[in-house]
């Protein structure tokens, strides 16, 4: 089994409806983080969290909101959907006892959202 | 906000042929990393430099923290079809413990 996991891996979802991206893992990290993956654009941060109490807004948090249910459970939803939200979404994990220097993340496989 | 550039966005080369791929910024980073990204997976970390001018090999790759940690570079000797994917150079800044990543360079390499 993934060390992180994402649901659903593929949605395809309308214009205006709300809907929740999942992750879990299973590493014991503390830290997660959401991206989005657009082409030539590489991996912008929409949200990061250091811990269950901790939310923190990255470079394009507009539009998005999560939540941190658990040390292991970190969603990420779309409370009105609209065609440029179209892209990648990846999860990630970080521990923060390997140091600021390492600060290796860890990757879900992804979730490809289409909103027509 | 910084702003991390790659080059090439994109490159197809043959098996056998070397190659290099840039990461360039106007700020400094504490460390550079480097993730290599295949179709329907998330990125892989495949090296973190942390030192000005450091160099680190991983087999065929060679990694390179520029002298001012400012950029950085990657080369592979002899490329083979399985070096084929997206590469993103990501940048940890001093204090932080957030990443910023690269624009990402798409490598093909055909037989």
């Amino acid at each position: 089994d993934a060390d992180v996991t994402q649901t659903p891996r593929n949605r395809i979802t309308k214009t205006g409806k709300r809907i929740m991206l999942e992750c879990s893992q299973t590493k014991g990290h503390d830290r997660m983080y959401w991206y989005r993956q657009d082409p030539g654009l590489g991996l912008r941060l929409i949200y990061y969290s250091f811990d269950v109490k901790d939310i923190n807004k990255g470079e394009i948090s507009d539009g998005y909101s999560v939540s941190r249910q658990a040390q292991a459970k970190f969603s990420l939803s779309l409370e009105s959907a609209i065609p440029n939200q179209t892209a990648l979404y990846f999860c990630a994990t970080s521990d923060s006892q390997e140091g600021i220097a390492k600060n290796i993340q860890y990757f879900g496989a992804g979730t490809r959202l289409s909103v027509l | 906000t910084q702003l991390l550039e790659q080059s090439p966005q994109f490159l197809s080369i043959q098996e056998g042929e070397n190659l290099t791929v840039y990461c360039n910024s106007s700020s400094v980073f504490s460390s550079l990393q480097w993730y290599r990204q295949e179709p329907g997976e998330g990125p892989v970390l495949l090296v973190t430099v942390v030192t000005g001018g450091e160099v680190k090999k991983l087999k065929r790759l060679t990694f390179q923290f520029g002298d001012a940690r400012k950029d950085s570079s990657l080369h592979i000797t002899a490329a083979q079809p399985g070096d084929t994917g997206l590469y993103l150079c990501a940048g940890g800044a001093p204090s932080a413990s957030k990443l910023t990543f690269g624009t990402g360079t798409r490598l093909q390499v055909t037989l």
